[in-house]
Order: structure tokens, then sequence, then C-alpha cells
């Protein structure tokens, strides 16, 4: 089946660690996204790559860093300079000329 | 820059009530527009989509149609189930620039037998 896998569900960090969080698809699409969302609030978005090797900075990129060295990975490193890490993590993919997105089940982080 | 504005939460409603969540937008160009769904706990699914002005996307009961001149796009349902309790997402994407997606706040839905 095709589609988009983020691992794991449920993580937890102590403060001042960093953590990556991993996102796979197999729909062979080229671009890959990274949304934050908080308790009854909506997605912002931290990163996005729309080919190999290229990233881009989202709206609340500061305390994030990702890389994009094969299509199908994208994963986000939360660093220590996020100040507030505890959130749910949502990962998306898309073709390159279309805007629809596909979203993965989430990783909830929380930060003790 | 582009925006999306979504009625305000949270919404109830009794089994078998009509549903309207209210949704518009601003943009320049000719964005595409999409309702997502988020049941708890999980990820976002594209519950349907328009792509040009006086289109209808329709799924599941639901239908929303792009209307250009009021810059809407409201999701409607005749007769909501227990089972459509979520928070729903409006969202707008354009070709022109970056490939991104530009989302409502959310409105949680909450249907009671």
């Amino acid at each position: 089946d095709g589609g988009i896998t983020q691992s794991p569900k449920y993580l937890f960090r102590k403060e001042g660690q960093n953590v990556t969080l991993s996102c796979e698809q197999n729909l062979n699409h080229d671009a890959m996204y990274w949304y934050r969302q908080d308790p009854g609030q909506g997605l912002r978005l931290i990163y996005y790559s729309q080919i190999v090797n290229d990233f881009q900075k989202g709206d609340i990129a500061e305390g994030y860093s990702v890389s994009r060295e094969k299509k199908e990975s994208f994963p986000l490193t939360v660093t220590s300079a996020q100040k507030n890490p505890t959130a749910f993590y949502l990962c998306a993919s898309s073709m390159y000329i279309y805007n629809e997105q596909f979203f993965g089940p989430g990783t909830r982080l929380t930060v003790l | 820059g582009d925006s999306v504005t979504q009625m305000e939460g949270p919404v109830t409603l009794s089994e078998e009530a009509f549903l309207t969540i209210n949704c518009t937008y601003t943009a320049t160009g000719y964005p595409s527009l999409f309702w997502y769904v988020q049941y708890p706990g999980e990820g976002l699914q594209l519950l349907l989509k328009a792509t040009k002005a006086d289109d209808k996307g329709s799924n599941k009961g639901f239908e929303a149609t792009y209307r250009k001149e009021t810059t809407s796009f409201h999701l409607e349902k005749g007769s909501v189930q227990v089972s459509d309790s979520a928070v729903y997402f409006c969202a707008l994407g354009t070709i022109q620039g970056a490939q991104k997606l530009v989302f409502g706040q959310g409105t949680r839905l909450t249907i009671n037998p």
C-alpha cells in the first residue's frame, strides 16, 4: 500500500536533548512537508522540500532542522534551541505540480 | 499574503442535522481549495477539493462549491452522523511560488446521538 509513515507515534525526551522524527513516503512524491500542531490550533509549516537535496524554511523553522538526501525520506530534528517543542508533528507529501497533500499519522512529542 | 478564515468552533449538532462550516479565503491568482478532516489522534485526510471557480467537490455526503465571487468554499452535509465528529480544516493552494498549502484554524465538530 502506498502512503506516508511516521515513527514513532509517541516520543518522550528530556529537555535539552535533540530528537529526530522520521517520515517516509512510497508515493513517489517530489515534495514533502513538516507541520506542527498545538492543541486546538491549526497547522503551522516548519520546513518543506520540493526536490532532493533542497529545502526551505516555513513559518516557524527556528529550533528545527531537516535533511532530504533521498526522495522518500524527510527527517525532522527538533533541537534544544526549540523553546517549546511539545506538540503533534505531521509530515505530508505531494506531487510537484499539484497542491493536494497527503498526511502521515503524526508523532506526538512530549519533552519532560 | 494568502489566508483562510474558518467559522469558529466548536460546533455541536444532533444526529441527522444539516451542517454548514463556513470558509472564506484571500489569495492572489487562482487557488485550489481543499477540505481536510482530522479524527482524534490522527493525521489529516483529504475530504474533498475543487480546482477552479464553480467546481463542486463532494465525498461521503459532504459537498463544497468554489465561489470566486464571494471567495468562499463552505462545507455542507445534509444529515450528519456521530461518526462525522472530527476537526475540519479548510485550505488553499496555489502553484504560484512555492508548493504550499495555507490552512484555516480548524473547526471542531461534535455530533450527539
